[in-house]
């Protein structure tokens, strides 16, 4: 079985700045794929960014970006310039590869915050 | 393009009744999965369909069942309702297959009293 691990239960800082959500996994799968999802008030899950397991190069959305470090088995999200709307809970989940069958594991989520 | 498309939003129900939810996924998409997110267990795999076929189930009890449609809109069912059935409940669709790009509706809001 897979687990996440989402360290910090939340984190606050000011509109502009740089913020990076840390997570961890463990996995003994080798195909796997990595997802951020936000999740604001209105609850709804948005798609953050995703990495497959085989790619070596870090995936980047817009402002955000990932550092995968596969054999350290950690993917962290770093926001850059962040905005009021990026106000949210975030999740880190896995997926193993096969077809989507197993659905994703999440981790608890960190709480962001981004003050004014 | 429509996205995922959850009903009912909310609703409330007395302990021991059933209920049943729906979800349309995105058109092309085949590939349904549902979540059961509670503060306390956080957000957790309850079973997912593709063609409608139950591929995979998450760890719940029997009470908590779910078929897919030939147009692939799929329904969870859960009988015999307890008040920690209480909870949001996600439907994510995907095309299924090699496409990992997976999208959740807005979810169901379930109150058990």
């Amino acid at each position: 079985a897979q687990t996440v691990t989402q360290s910090q239960p939340e984190m606050s800082v000011q509109e502009a700045e740089t913020v990076t959500l840390s997570c961890t996994y463990d996995t003994s799968e080798s195909n796997y794929y990595l997802f951020w999802y936000k999740q604001p008030p209105s609850r709804q899950m948005i798609l953050v960014i995703r990495q497959e397991a085989y790619k070596q190069q870090n995936a980047t959305e817009n402002r955000f970006s990932v550092n995968f470090q596969k054999a350290a088995k950690s993917f962290s999200l770093k926001i850059s310039d962040s905005q009021l709307g990026d106000t949210a809970m975030y999740f880190c989940a896995f997926m193993k590869g096969g077809g989507g069958a197993d659905g994703l594991t999440f981790g608890k989520g960190t709480h962001l915050i981004i003050q004014p | 393009k429509a996205g995922v498309t959850q009903t009912p939003r909310y609703l409330i129900k007395t302990r021991g009744q059933q209920v049943t939810l729906s979800c349309s996924p995105i058109s092309g998409h085949r590939s349904v999965s549902w979540y059961q997110q509670t503060p306390g267990q956080g957000l957790q795999f309850l079973f997912e369909y593709f063609s409608e076929t139950q591929r995979n189930k998450g760890n719940f009890p029997g009470r908590f069942s779910g078929r897919q449609f030939s147009n692939s809109r799929s329904e969870m069912n859960v009988s015999t309702l307890e008040l920690g059935d209480s909870a949001l409940y996600l439907c994510a669709s995907s095309r299924g297959g090699a496409d990992y790009t997976i999208y959740f509706g807005e979810g169901s809001w379930l109150t058990v009293v």
